[in-house]
């Protein structure tokens, strides 16, 4: 069974920095890409950053770029976002995810992510 | 254009069709992914490709695509299947992720 299990998330001040960790299992995740993606709670989803299978190739959304880095560790299959200057507008929940089909196919539970002073 | 629009709100009668619509030019290259969202879950990827349904999506979900424009329809609408669905493709470059605003689906 697919799982994916994001962990690191809470309450930071602006400026700050945080790092999410998502935990893969039940699949070859050296053989997958992987996505961010965020969520402001009562509105859409909005794509934060992907990561090739190997971790040699990575993009970034406008709002992010600059600030936060996406980094993969397949041999404890894992994935990471790194968040540096936080800002308010950064509060969210985060997903990961696992690109396939062109597509996000699984998806993790989410984890808060809140920005204030 | 980079963005995928679709109606912000639809609604069905319990057992009828309805059809969820996305639009944006990355569809002409790329088939949209499908997503249902309920109140305080994760999203549930339902439909991907030309018009196919992960394991464990009931077949009253379909999808089309033509030119710019992908849809989702759903044949005999059910309580369970009211919640917010979302399309999404990669862009142009094919490194990035577009998600479109997201339809809220009301099943009467």
């Amino acid at each position: 069974e697919v799982q994916l299990v994001e962990s690191g998330g809470g309450l930071v001040q602006p400026g700050g920095s945080l790092r999410l960790s998502c935990a893969a299992s039940g699949f070859t995740f050296s053989g997958y890409w992987m996505h961010w993606v965020r969520q402001v709670p009562g509105k859409g989803l909005v794509w934060v950053s992907r990561i090739d299978s190997d971790g040699s190739s990575t993009t970034y959304g406008d709002s992010v770029r600059g600030r936060f880095t996406i980094s993969r560790d397949n041999a404890k299959n894992t994935l990471y976002l790194q968040m540096n200057s936080l800002r308010v507008e950064d509060t969210a929940v985060y997903y990961c995810g696992r690109d396939r089909y062109d597509s996000v196919d699984y998806w993790g539970q989410g984890t808060l992510v809140a920005v204030s002073s | 254009s980079s963005e995928l629009t679709q109606d912000p709100a639809v609604s069905v009668a319990l057992g009828q069709t309805v059809r969820i619509t996305c639009q944006g030019d990355s569809l002409r290259n790329y088939y949209a992914g499908w997503l249902q969202q309920k109140p305080g879950q994760a999203p549930v990827l339902v439909m991907y490709g030309r018009n196919n349904r992960p394991s464990g999506i009931p077949d009253r979900f379909s999808g089309s695509s033509s030119g710019n424009t992908a849809s989702l329809t759903i044949t005999g609408a059910q309580a369970e299947d009211e919640a917010d669905y979302y399309c999404h493709s990669r862009d142009s470059s094919g490194y990035h992720l577009l998600f479109a605003g997201g339809t809220k689906l009301t099943v009467l």
